[in-house]
């Protein structure tokens, strides 16, 4: 079965550049979640969207923005990266409504994460 | 104010032992209610879903849930130690047309062969 695809599953920078992590969900799932994981933390949730809208928002900086597209992949953007960035970054997604062959159960299903070090 | 608490342990059981993880929810809006497990530097992986009150059982696991006491927990018998991991307690809320997720900070499991 199709899993959620992040990339890329490493990503080293320095200080002050750019990061783009990127998530394709499963098909057909509406709902897609960005996630960060420090070392030794639980997820904290950053942002998510539903039918390509923002749906809600968490602790995500404002050096950090995100989007999802027409084919309902979404990007993270990270810029200004600082030390502190450094984590694992993971996108969930999940799928609402009642399909003919399943229903909405809000399951979250998370890809491999994408590992960021900053230098 | 965190709003799903769990106990980050470590929780050592013996192998072959019972292990007993819980957590407590604020929200009283809340629906539905996973279990994950997540080893270190992997992605959280779903073990258990809970929707009703009372027990679901799947396996070794099972997962118990009062929505009175806004509380659910999970069993899992006869502990190995590959069930070594963190478990996280997720609550999600159907809310205006999407869902809202929030995680526990997860217990820490050590099964001692």
């Amino acid at each position: 079965a199709a899993g959620v695809i992040q990339s890329p599953r490493h990503l080293i920078k320095e200080k002050r550049e750019t990061a783009t992590l990127k998530c394709y969900p499963i098909p057909r799932h509406d709902t897609v979640y960005w996630y960060q994981q420090g070392p030794g933390q639980d997820p904290q949730f950053l942002i998510s969207f539903y039918e390509k809208m923002q749906s809600d928002k968490g602790s995500i900086p404002d050096r950090f923005s995100a989007q999802q597209f027409s084919d309902y992949h979404s990007e993270l953007n990270m810029s200004s990266l600082e030390l502190g960035d450094s984590a694992l970054y993971f996108c969930a997604s999940s799928a609402r409504g009642v399909f003919p062959d399943f229903i909405y159960t809000g399951e979250l299903f998370f890809g491999e994460g994408s590992r960021l070090t900053v230098l | 104010q965190k709003e799903v608490e769990q106990n980050s342990g470590p929780l050592s059981v013996p192998e072959g032992a019972i292990a007993s993880l819980n957590c407590t929810y604020s929200d009283r809006g809340s629906q539905s209610f996973f279990w994950y497990r997540q080893y270190s530097g992997k992605s959280p992986e779903l073990i258990m879903s809970i929707y009703s009150n009372g027990d679901k059982e799947d396996g070794r696991f099972t997962a118990q849930l009062n929505k009175a006491s806004q509380y659910v927990s999970l069993l899992i018998r006869d502990s190995q130690p590959s069930d070594s991991a963190t478990y996280l307690c997720a609550v999600n809320e159907d809310s205006g047309g999407y869902q809202k997720v929030t995680f526990g900070t997860g217990t820490k499991l050590q099964v001692i062969p």
